[in-house]
């Protein structure tokens, strides 16, 4: 069965720190990932899909199909990037996704 | 801009009621999802829908019903509340031909006393 794995629950770094949130995922074809962000008191919203390559708000993730893994990465933390996110993983042929269990982000001024 | 919304925010229910949660989609989207989000395990698909009277269970089906007699609204039933149902379910949407992006809704906090 397919699997997405974020190790941790909480993570805490200070405001202009590098952030790096760890996402790990078991599927033996072809995935396609996501991150989802859901800040305080609004709606769960995608942040980013790898098949873009885009960098939005500054975060990056690169998939890496040999060790599972496709992590968040932003340079510079910021206060705003306060946050839970969500990994997710799509598996081919379906319209569903398998979401990860979620790390809560706290920037520290 | 896709808009999803669910019909209550906050919901109190007592053990062995039936609930109702609506959900409604403005975008035409033909298929809709119900998870329930709880602290430590993330989203759980309970049920998905693509199309108008087709369903699909998803990881955690049990004591969940589901309905979609129109594109647009996709309803989750539980037909008698217990205490481990007590969550915040989230509804979402997306296109067809979309492979995992999806546009959720606020969310329903239900409690269950």
């Amino acid at each position: 069965a397919q699997r997405v794995t974020q190790p941790e629950k909480l993570l805490s770094v200070f405001k202009g720190a590098p952030v790096e949130l760890k996402c790990n995922y078991s599927y033996s074809g072809s995935p396609e990932l996501f991150w989802y962000v859901q800040y305080s008191r609004q709606r769960l919203q995608l942040l980013l899909r790898h098949i873009s390559r885009e960098s939005i708000k500054g975060f990056t993730a690169d998939l890496n199909k040999g060790e599972t893994s496709f992590h968040l990465k932003k340079p510079f933390a910021q206060e705003e990037d306060s946050a839970m996110y969500y990994c997710a993983l799509s598996t081919q042929g379906a319209q569903k996704l398998v979401f990860g269990q979620g790390t809560r982000l706290t920037i520290n001024p | 801009d896709v808009k999803v919304t669910q019909s209550s925010r906050y919901l109190v229910k007592r053990t062995g009621e039936k609930v109702f949660l609506e959900c409604v989609q403005d975008m035409d989207h033909e298929n809709m999802f119900w998870y329930r989000q709880d602290p430590g395990l993330g989203l759980r698909l309970i049920y998905f829908s693509y199309d108008v009277k087709m369903k699909e269970k998803g990881d955690i089906p049990e004591g969940y019903s589901v309905s979609r007699e129109k594109k647009e609204r996709f309803s989750l039933i539980l037909e008698s509340a217990s205490t481990n149902q007590t969550s915040m379910y989230l509804c979402a949407s997306s296109i067809g031909t979309s492979r995992g992006k999806q546009y959720f809704g606020p969310g329903t906090r239900l409690t269950v006393t």
